[in-house]
């Protein structure tokens, strides 16, 4: 049981470059996530999704777009990077029931120069 | 003002201390509260859950929340150095909670 899988775990842009951090969940999870993790700031969540088709911004969301086509699929596109956007991504889901539980992937650190 | 408001240590005590760990939130309308642990480099799993104030006990793992004061910790008792990570308090509004929103983080040190 894989649970989530992010790709790719590492990645270093040059301003201005865009990319795409992809995120898959094996749980059949309504709800999936991005936050992202800097010192001293916590996680805070860039976008979510509650079901394919259907997309919300959350605390951070500016830079960032999201799709959600599937249930297994959440990418987070970087438009056009800058180096605000150093930081290391964690897309997370759960089930539509809010239990709390949250599942994190291992994480993508991402470098922008 | 953040929402959510904790302590990002660092936290340095030795093995078989009592160790809490504690967060302030400013929104009345959070319902459900969480503790993550997360160690170096691996995404947070959840640690303990709780919903309504009180307190809730899982080994040597306590979650209290005082809702009339905003106000919830984590008591670990007998802390060893596995215990060493970063502890994230977490929150989220009833009815489908959508938004988990999390404190910066306590990163805690257990010394053998």
């Amino acid at each position: 049981n894989a649970g989530v899988t992010q790709t790719p775990k590492f990645q270093v842009l040059k301003t201005g470059q865009s990319m795409t951090l992809q995120c898959a969940q094996d749980m059949n999870h309504e709800y999936m996530s991005w936050y992202r993790q800097d010192p001293g700031m916590g996680l805070r969540l860039i976008h979510y999704s509650v079901g394919a088709g259907i997309t919300d911004q959350g605390e951070v969301p500016n830079g960032y777009n999201v799709s959600r086509s599937t249930t297994e699929d959440f990418p987070l596109r970087l438009l056009s990077a800058a180096p605000s956007q150093t930081s290391v991504y964690f897309c997370a889901s759960r089930d539509k029931i809010n239990t709390g539980e949250l599942f994190f992937g291992e994480g993508s650190r991402l470098t922008v120069l | 003002q953040k929402e959510v408001e904790q302590d990002p240590g660092p936290l340095s005590v030795p093995e078989g201390a009592i160790v809490s760990l504690n967060c302030t939130y400013s929104n009345s309308a959070f319902q459900y509260f969480m503790w993550y642990r997360q160690y170096s480099r691996k995404g947070p799993e959840l640690l303990m859950y709780t919903y309504s104030s009180g307190n809730k006990e899982d080994g040597r793992f306590t979650a209290q929340v005082d809702k009339s004061s905003k106000y919830i910790s984590l008591f670990i008792r007998d802390s060893q150095p596995s215990d060493s990570a970063t502890y994230l308090c977490a929150m989220t509004l009833g009815t489908g909670g959508f938004k988990t929103i999390f404190g910066a983080g306590t990163r805690l040190f257990v010394k053998a």
